[in-house]
Formats: structure tokens, sequence, C-alpha cells
């Protein structure tokens, strides 16, 4: 299994206090990601990171911020937890693969971490 | 915008049957497709991943295709066991500054009875 690792696993937040999920791989990988997944509408790009302090919006963005300070380290803040935002968090890592076009390689999932806010 | 569709839903097989899973995808410009297998509660594990210049992958019982021309990929298991029961899904990757983003389809639930 690929080493990435989610904290906290599980969380439950009062409306309006902010929130930090981590993602921690031990891949050395370039690229990751934080999605989240809901019923009915799958699984959605938060955002994403192409190397250290290099971080870019997806799909569904809004009232999320990230950061990368290190290779190995992700962090998605909810600068001011909304119920709309109770949802499992996961994170995904890969790689730039050194084949044809440079497409990327398998991405790797976390185990996520199901957060609820009230 | 890319759109990625699994039909069915839901699936449900008697053990030892053979099955094809279904995963289709509106804008042909990808640079691979991966499928995963989700269980109750827990991250997606990767299954097989197809780059676009590949027409097929195996691991073991499965066995994915990838016709970028129609926008269409299967999962197909072969011998199913109530082991292989959980949800299935497949995302792409877009080709050009897509950093690797994947679009998901909304799976389908598989259950093989004993």
């Amino acid at each position: 299994d690929a080493g990435i690792t989610q904290s906290p696993r599980h969380k439950v937040t009062e409306t309006g206090t902010p929130v930090t999920l981590r993602c921690h791989q031990t891949e050395n990988h370039r690229y990751m990601y934080w999605y989240r997944q809901d019923p009915g509408h799958g699984l959605r790009l938060i955002h994403y990171s192409y190397g250290v302090k290099d971080t870019d919006k997806g799909e569904v963005s809004d009232g999320y911020s990230v950061s990368r300070s290190k290779t190995e380290d992700f962090l998605l803040t909810l600068e001011s937890a909304t119920s709309s935002q109770t949802s499992v968090y996961f994170c995904a890592i890969s790689e730039r693969g050194t084949g044809e076009g440079g497409m990327n390689t398998e991405a790797f999932f976390g185990q996520g971490t199901r957060l609820t806010v009230v | 915008k890319q759109e990625v569709t699994q039909i069915p839903a839901a699936l449900s097989v008697p053990e030892g049957e053979n099955l094809v899973l279904n995963c289709s995808f509106t804008d042909s410009a990808i640079y691979n497709l991966q499928w995963f297998r989700q269980d109750p509660g827990k991250g997606l594990t990767s299954l097989l991943l197809i780059q676009s210049s590949q027409r097929e992958q195996t691991s073991g019982r499965l066995n994915a295709s990838l016709d970028k021309s129609s926008g269409r990929s299967t999962l197909y298991i072969a011998a199913s066991q109530p082991g292989d029961s959980a949800t299935y899904l497949c995302a792409v990757v877009n080709y050009g500054g897509s950093q690797g983003n994947l679009i998901f389809g909304k799976g389908t639930k598989l259950s093989v009875k004993p």
C-alpha cells in the first residue's frame, strides 16, 4: 500500500469553527490532491498541489484553502466550517511519468477523514 | 466539460458469474483511465490503470479495456466471488494541463451472492 496517512480519521466540529485536515505521504510524489465524496455527487476535486508551495483550485474550492510547505504534507483548511462541508475527505497522490507525454502515474488514495459539522 | 458515467448504478450477481462493468466518458482526449474499488467506509483501492495509448490491462481475474474513440471502458471480472462485493469507480485524467486531476463516475455497487 502507498504510504498515505490522513489525520484525523473522524472529526465532529461546530459551525463557524476552523478545521484543518492533514495528509502525509512517504512516497515523495510531486502531486497531491484533496477530494470530497458525497452521496449523489461522487468524488469531486477541492484543491491540488503540483509541488511545494504550488497549489491550485479544483471544482469545489469555495470555503477551503490549502498549504504545502513540505513535499510530504498537504493541509486542507476549512476557515469557518458550514454544515454543507459535512463530507468524507480523501487525499490522493500521483507522480508525473517518464513515458510518452509525461502522463501521470497511478493515483493512490488515503483512508479518508469523515467530517461532521453540527 | 468531461463527464464520466457508470451504468448500472447497482448490480447483483450469483457467485461464479463473469461480469462486466461499464464506464463512459464524453471527451476522448484523456491521458489515462483508472479503475478503483471502494469498500464501505474505506478509501479507494487502485485496481488498474490504462494509459491512453493502451487498449487493455489485466490483473488476476480483472481485465480492463479502453476504447478512446468511442469514449468507453469496461472492467471484466471473471469467476466473481462474494469478496468482490464493493463499489467500483472509474476515473479519467483529461489531456492537457490537468495536472493529473481525476474526474470520477458515481460508481457501480456490486453485490456477489454466495
